[in-house]
């Protein structure tokens, strides 16, 4: 069974620009969470969705948004993007909704210049 | 506001040591206590937690939960340097997928 597949998997964004992130969960997940790592913050929680609703929003700016396709796969967004948004995007699925664990992706890296 | 905080930070040690790593939290509608393994990929799961005082152990690996201390560890016997890693511990909440992740505690194991 494949894993949670995130793409792409590097990319390089300027100030302003805005950005979109994909992520396909492993087959059969219906829930998709997504977090952000950075070395200062460390993992964050993002939002959580569940058959194309999103159930659970962090502390993040409005800016950050995401959506789930009726197929599971997710895809967050980010606009007027910041210096401060550089960081490793993660995406984790789950097949029992709100129990057990979470399964991740390798991640998608962004560099803000 | 839900916080989980690993100690210590950094652990250097040899290969053949055993190690402890700690975790606390304190999380509203907590559900479960996970602890993952990152190195420089994916977090890897490596045990849920949700019942006080039993012990889950994977090969070398090992790791408790105190519900009444808000408290858990991860033990690492005979160390290897394939171990050497980042260890994440997460709380995780009643009703939902979030995970409130503690700052990890970098594992280096020399040979």
């Amino acid at each position: 069974k494949a894993g949670v597949t995130q793409t792409p998997r590097y990319l390089i964004k300027t100030r302003g620009q805005q950005v979109t992130l994909s992520c396909s969960p492993i087959s059969g997940h219906r829930s998709v969470s997504w977090y952000q790592q950075t070395p200062g913050q460390g993992l964050q929680f993002l939002f959580e969705y569940f058959s194309e609703t999103q159930r659970n929003k962090g502390n993040f700016p409005g800016r950050f948004s995401g959506r789930q396709f009726s197929n599971s796969r997710s895809e967050m967004n980010v606009s007027t993007l910041e210096l401060g948004d550089s960081a490793l995007y993660l995406c984790a699925s789950n097949d029992q909704g709100s129990t057990g664990e979470l399964f991740f992706g390798e991640g998608s890296r962004l560099t803000v210049l | 506001e839900d916080k989980v905080v690993q100690s210590p930070l950094s652990l250097v040690v040899h290969e053949g040591d055993t190690v402890t790593l700690n975790c606390s939290y304190e999380v509203t509608n907590f559900r479960s206590l996970l602890w993952y393994k990152q190195e420089k990929k994916a977090p890897t799961f490596l045990f849920m937690l949700t019942s006080s005082g039993i012990e889950k152990k994977s090969g070398r690996l090992s790791s408790i939960l105190d519900k009444k201390e808000l408290f858990s560890i991860l033990n690492i016997t005979a160390t290897q340097t394939g171990d050497s890693a980042v260890y994440l511990c997460a709380g995780g909440i009643q009703g939902a997928q979030k995970l409130v992740f503690g700052q990890g505690t970098r594992l280096t194991i020399n040979p």
